[in-house]
């Protein structure tokens, strides 16, 4: 079963403002991986951030991890229309080989 | 390089009828997955396999579903009977190893008609 969820379902914004969605989750994790996914389809690996780190940068994204509020979330800024998809945490739970999905935050930029 | 890449993009069958989706992994990476997807959800995991051997199958719905990955590469999900409850997007993924970015291939969407 999925655990956690991505708050907000979902998020509409004007073109170059910043965009931040949130994950919760309840048991322990080795690492928390954050996704995007055009139309349903192929998922795009954005970043992953290690139980042990609090923040990770990559270009427009950064990522925080509260191991102690077990949440983390995606910060997108300068938002572009292109950055229209859902986004989706997968949780590598302890113990567990797979990752945990919720079910995303479908992000609109409007141009 | 190549990455993840998944056949057929499409799949439409019958109720009843056997099917098998493919997957090529990026080479070199040991661990192989496949997971579902059903509209507005997230993926759910269905298999693991480290190398050669389903390391976990606790996602496999029952045992009309089963996967095999016989050269530690290309890995084949098998569905007998299908049913309309497995229509969804079918999604591989491999990574380095179980401690690593886990990379997606494009999906098959299986539709049971």
């Amino acid at each position: 079963s999925q655990q956690g969820e991505e708050d907000p379902q979902a998020l509409s914004i004007q073109e170059g403002e910043n965009a931040t969605m949130n994950c919760s989750y309840k048991t322990s994790i080795n690492n928390l991986q954050w996704y995007r996914q055009n139309s349903g389809r192929g998922l795009v690996h954005l970043i992953l951030i290690r139980s042990n780190e609090r923040e990770k940068h990559s270009g427009r994204l950064r990522v925080t991890l509260d191991t102690s509020k077990k949440s983390s979330s995606l910060l997108i800024t300068a938002s572009r229309a292109a950055d229209t998809a859902s986004y989706f945490c997968a949780r590598k739970q302890t113990g567990a080989n797979n990752l945990f999905f919720g079910t995303g935050t479908r992000l609109t930029v409007i141009p | 390089g190549a990455g993840v890449s998944q056949t057929p993009s499409n799949k439409v069958t019958e109720k009843g009828k056997y099917v098998e989706l493919r997957c090529d992994p990026i080479s070199g990476h040991t661990a192989l997955y496949w997971y579902r997807q059903s509209l507005g959800q997230g993926p759910e995991f269905l298999i693991y396999f480290q190398g050669t051997g389903a390391a976990d199958d606790s996602g496999l719905p029952n045992d009309r579903f089963f996967a095999v990955r016989p050269e530690g590469s290309v890995s084949t999900l098998k569905i007998q009977r299908t049913e309309r409850g497995d229509s969804a997007v079918y999604l591989c993924a491999s990574s380095l190893s179980a401690w690593n970015e886990q990379f997606f291939g494009p999906g098959t969407r299986l539709t049971v008609l």
